[in-house]
């Protein structure tokens, strides 16, 4: 039915505060990818699953990042104590199958601010 | 690291006339190459995907090339219409599937 959907759309949060930003792809989507997009940029890469594994977490940050997609559905993308250079837009996005060729349908995101 | 160029400032162009932007990428060879489109305060959207061993795609009016001798990728959008106004985002692929997106180029059509 619907596409890829992102809660929640905006989030204030005050640095030091832990977030979480949820993403539910489209069903039967075995690759869920997030992003960061900075403002007048183009998105970066964060993670990557494919089912509940996580393949590729080469572009999380810091440590205090943390994604999980437990039963290979949803995802939450975790922010421990966040700083203001975590102010973004967080994309989530997925596709039909595992290789590298799918399109990918991305969600609205969710605009972190932190104050 | 790999590194993705597109016109940083915006395209401004007349209704009807062919808008072309262009994509360079540098440090990898990637097999194959989608954009996107963005609209303000929304994901992107898929339009098109190319292939290394393709040298042209059309779809529509939207025509993608991808030359891997120069490491270009042109994007070209015939008969212009103010509804094609937006960003778009030029994104060589990994084999891993983690797309590498370009800070793309804005859009403007003019009635």
């Amino acid at each position: 039915g619907a596409g890829v959907s992102q809660s929640p759309r905006y989030k204030v949060a005050k640095r030091g505060q832990d977030v979480a930003l949820r993403c539910d792809p489209i069903s039967g989507h075995v690759s869920l990818f997030w992003y960061q997009q900075a403002l007048g940029q183009g998105p970066e890469f964060l993670t990557y699953f494919q089912n509940e594994a996580q393949l590729d977490k080469s572009g999380l940050p810091s440590d205090r990042f943390f994604a999980e997609r437990p039963e290979g559905s949803v995802s939450t993308l975790k922010i421990q104590r966040t700083q203001q250079e975590d102010s973004a837009v967080y994309l989530c996005a997925s596709s039909l199958g595992g290789t590298s060729y799918n399109e990918q349908f991305f969600g609205p995101g969710t605009r972190l601010t932190v104050l | 690291s790999q590194k993705i160029e597109q016109n940083s400032e915006a395209l401004n162009i007349q209704e009807g006339k062919t808008a072309t932007l262009t994509c360079n990428y540098t440090n990898y060879s990637p097999a194959y190459l989608q954009w996107y489109r963005q609209d303000p305060g929304r994901g992107p959207v898929f339009l098109l995907l190319i292939r290394e061993n393709e040298k042209e795609k059309r779809k529509e009016r939207l025509k993608v090339t991808f030359d891997t001798t120069l490491k270009q990728s042109l994007f070209h959008i015939t008969a212009s219409q103010p509804a094609d106004s937006a960003t778009y985002l030029c994104a060589p692929g990994r084999p891993s599937g983690q797309l590498v997106f370009g800070t793309g180029t804005r859009l403007l059509v003019s009635p």
